[in-house]
């Protein structure tokens, strides 16, 4: 199957402070990928959809100037966290596909922890 | 979105089949069935996905009866590292499941 990576594994700052972290699809191109958001012992929260070569479409609730997206190309998009708080501590992950028709492959998961 | 439902959670021992059924009585035509294993701090890992009948693969069966409102992954023989949450999503395949709603999944718990 599909390999979709993520970096870092796991990061911990100061509130106050961004955090980036990076989806990579390695072995295909992603047009479409997505950004969830899991607290423990809860299910997984769509965030946003992150659209290569254009905005990232936010669900309702999710702050997009907090949450920044980019996709530039058809291999990477990165979630920025800006101005961390202890509140946006939680397992960010990112998942992606071949194309429209094919199964979401997911990230191994960001933990982030906030201070 | 069709919504799922699932059970909270479920016991088995080792060597036992467990069998998980979701149900998804709004399920449109075009949507498919999937089923996802997620670990503690892992992302979901991609099990097995249908439309209709059964699908089988090297890890488990997917049932799915003819009025498609519920779907039944099969786990042949589990062993402990079967321990994890699965989870039963519906979408449109058409449209590449955008937007997946995860549910509450059913965290499965295998013992000795």
């Amino acid at each position: 199957g599909a390999v979709v990576s993520q970096h870092p594994s796991w990061v911990i700052c100061k509130s106050g402070t961004s955090v980036k972290i990076e989806c990579r699809s390695l072995d295909f191109q992603a047009t479409t990928m997505f950004w969830y958001r899991q607290f423990p012992k809860q299910s997984l929260m769509l965030m946003a959809t992150s659209n290569e070569g254009s905005k990232a479409t936010y669900e309702q609730g999710v702050e997009k100037d907090k949450f920044l997206i980019n996709h530039a190309s058809l291999t990477l998009s990165t979630l920025t966290v800006t101005s961390a708080h202890p509140e946006d501590s939680s397992f960010y992950i990112c998942s992606a596909s071949q194309s429209v028709q094919e199964t979401q492959y997911f990230g191994p998961g960001t933990r982030l922890l906030v201070l | 979105l069709a919504k799922t439902t699932q059970p909270i959670s479920m016991d088995s021992y080792e060597g036992q089949e467990v069998n998980i059924t979701c149900s998804h009585n709004n399920i449109a035509t075009n949507d498919y069935i999937t089923w996802y294993q997620q670990f503690p701090s892992q992302g979901p890992r991609f099990i097995i996905q249908g439309y209709k009948t059964k699908v089988t693969n090297e890890v488990a069966s997917l049932f799915i009866p003819a009025d498609r409102k519920s779907s039944t992954l099969s786990l042949p023989r589990v062993s402990l590292s079967d321990t994890a949450v699965y989870y039963c999503l519906v979408g449109d395949m058409n449209t590449g499941f955008q937007k997946l709603v995860f549910g509450t999944g059913t965290r499965l718990l295998v013992s000795p």
